[in-house]
């Protein structure tokens, strides 16, 4: 595609459920970057890959987030046992170049947990 | 460790008039800074970027910014406003070399006719 998608754009999760929220970043690119944004707040940054390989998870907020790239292109964002406070617009960015100077990013999962 | 603040949380101008937002940074090392621009409804899209060469930088939509180390600012300006320039503003810091990459809380811009 031409851009960076994000699949679902809308997800309602009961607390406790799983969920998987998709990122189809730009063919070929390298860098693959996961932010989390809160309601009239800007991104926080959650994770880093570089084709395969995730080089910073630091911004994990719990072992209940977990981020996969296998195959250097799609990516997965899992969230396991969601809670109120996980409701956010979840953002994905992808980028050419390694570390992302210049990122493109989609346009988001809106995840409300109720 | 790094940090950004964007001074205002909210900027009104009329349109035709000089458009500033104030940016502070706080970074261990060199950084690379950014402002992204998100329009309702629509994904973040990059303004400018600042990755230690000229410090003068222009961006798209006339927008411009200039790194001062000396201050630790990055603030974005654009000469004249326009309608179209409403939206929400980010300043951006990354440690050069690494990944992790700290959004400011965004400044508002209005847009007056």
């Amino acid at each position: 595609g031409a851009g960076v998608s994000q699949s679902p754009r809308y997800k309602v999760a009961k607390r406790g459920q799983d969920v998987a929220l998709r990122c189809d970043p730009i063919s070929g690119h390298v860098s693959l970057f996961w932010y989390q944004q809160a309601l009239g707040q800007g991104p926080e940054f959650l994770t880093y890959f570089q084709n395969e390989a995730q080089l910073d998870k630091s911004g994990l907020p719990s072992d209940r987030f977990f981020a996969e790239r296998p195959e250097g292109s799609v990516s997965t964002l899992k969230i396991q046992r969601t809670q109120q406070e996980d409701s956010a617009v979840y953002l994905c960015a992808s980028s050419l170049d390694i570390g992302g100077t210049e990122a493109f990013f989609g346009q988001g999962t809106r995840l409300t947990v109720v | 460790a790094q940090s950004v603040t964007q001074l205002d949380s909210h900027v009104s101008v009329s349109e035709g008039t000089p458009v500033l937002l104030r940016c502070n940074y706080s970074s261990s090392y060199s950084p690379s800074l950014f402002w992204y621009v998100q329009h309702p409804n629509k994904g973040l899209q990059l303004l400018l970027k600042y990755t230690s060469a000229a410090t003068l930088v222009k961006g798209i939509n006339g927008f411009e910014a200039e790194f001062k180390k000396s201050e630790t600012s990055f603030h974005l300006t654009k000469p004249s406003a326009h309608m179209s320039d409403a939206a929400e503003y980010f300043c951006v810091v990354r440690n050069t070399g690494g990944f992790k990459t700290i959004f400011g809380a965004g400044t508002r811009l209005f847009v007056k006719a």
